[in-house]
Parts: C-alpha cells; sequence; structure tokens
C-alpha cells in the first residue's frame, strides 16, 4: 500500500548540513504528522498539521521545521543537522473526520548524521 | 504528562499458542481511542487493532483481540495461534488532546513468534 510515501528511504549526511524529508499521501486525508523512532523510545511526534495553514509543534520540535507544502505534502527539514538527529522518521495521515481517526504511516526514513 | 507504559520489552511464544502484551497509560480525558500498532522487521508501522474508550465491549480483529479495562486505564493485546508473521515489535498507543487526537506512544514490546 503506497498511500502514504516517503523519500528518501535512507539518507547519510554530515553534521551541519541542512537535510529535508518529504511526504506525500494520496489518501486524501486533511492531517498530517512528523515522528521520530530512537531505539527504546518508542515513537515521538515532532509536528503536525490540520490543513495547509495549521501547523503545530510535538513534544520534540526543536531543530526541526516543517513545511505544508499542499494537501498532500509536508516536509520536515533540519536546518544544520547534528549527530543526535540520527534516527528513523515517520510520516503519518489522517483524515478530520471519522470514527477512529487513526493513523496511517509511510514506510520511514532512516537518517544517519556522521 | 501522559505516559504509556509497556512493561514487557520482550516476550516469546510457540507458534499456535497464545500471547498477551501488557500496557497500562495514564491520562485525565473521559473520551479517547486507543490503538495497537505492530512494527515488523520491514520497519512499516502496521495498524492491528482499535478501540473507543467509551465502548465496553473488548475489540477483537480475527486472531487479535483486547483487554480493555477503562478505570484500571489497560489496554492489552491477546494474539492467538501466534504465526511466525507475528513475530515484531507492538506498540500500544491511546490519543490524547480530544478533537487534535494525537497519539501517544509506549516503548514497545518485542515479540519473537518460535517455530
Amino acid at each position: 500500500d503506497a498511500d502514504v510515501t516517503q523519500t528518501p528511504r535512507n539518507r547519510i549526511t554530515k553534521t551541519g548540513k541542512r537535510i529535508m524529508l518529504e511526504c506525500s499521501q494520496t489518501k486524501g486525508h486533511d492531517r498530517m504528522y512528523w515522528y521520530r523512532q530512537d531505539p527504546g523510545l518508542g515513537l515521538r511526534l515532532i509536528y503536525y498539521s490540520f490543513d495547509v495553514k495549521d501547523i503545530n509543534k510535538g513534544e520534540i520540535s526543536d531543530g526541526y521545521s516543517v513545511s505544508r507544502q499542499a494537501q498532500a505534502k509536508f516536509s520536515l527539514s533540519l536546518e544544520s543537522a547534528i549527530p543526535n538527529q540520527t534516527a528513523l522518521y515517520f510520516c503519518a495521515t489522517s483524515q478530520l473526520a471519522g470514527p477512529y481517526n487513526e493513523q496511517f504511516f509511510g514506510p520511514g526514513t532512516r537518517l544517519t548524521v556522521l | 504528562a501522559q505516559t504509556v507504559t509497556q512493561s514487557q520489552p520482550e516476550m516469546s511464544v510457540q507458534e499456535a499458542e497464545t500471547v498477551t502484551l501488557s500496557c497500562t497509560y495514564d491520562t485525565s480525558e473521559n473520551n479517547y481511542y486507543l490503538f495497537w500498532y505492530k512494527q515488523p522487521p520491514s520497519r512499516q508501522m502496521i495498524l492491528v487493532i482499535r478501540q473507543e474508550a467509551y465502548k465496553q465491549q473488548n475489540a477483537t480483529e480475527n486472531r487479535f483481540s483486547v483487554n480493555f479495562q477503562k478505570a484500571a486505564k489497560s489496554f492489552s493485546l491477546k494474539i492467538s495461534d501466534s504465526q511466525l508473521g507475528d513475530t515484531a515489535m507492538y506498540f500500544c498507543a491511546p490519543t490524547r488532546g480530544g478533537a487534535t487526537n494525537k497519539l501517544i506512544f509506549g516503548t514497545g514490546t518485542l515479540l519473537a513468534v518460535q517455530p
């Protein structure tokens, strides 16, 4: 199921570089989210967006920024990458209305900052 | 802050057996949703089962079922007739924030199904 796609799937970069992770969805969902996953810590919310004009910080937004270019696209940027941002990053989407509003996840981007 | 506790970092079960993964959480909200997600080695996050907090009936999805105890804030996952393909990390995730529906994830339980 390729309804939520993330590019790149893997990326190795150096400290201080600017990195953009992209997320696209064809599910027609209004809400989009960025999470990071670290070993032993589960997934933590970085940013979320309920529509193109609505951007909200999650619990660990420091060092990150986002852009919601369209309903279907939500990008995550690391302005100056640092090694402790090495993690697995997930994009997710959900509907504004619905009985459960469950989130659907992309395949993840593994980012390594050297 | 809301917390989610999965007290079993790792579990192992024989193929065809039944296993229960535990989850407790802390919330001050009355209405919310709860989810179990599965993450196999492919790292894809896959929804396993979901429950609405205001529904007393426990959710069931084929071999997967939950035991939801709202007063105790407990949401355990039972996997019956375990299969090799069930080997994965399992995350419990209740929502918080009312209409914002943000998920709070536990640290996960790594389940290994042995042949």
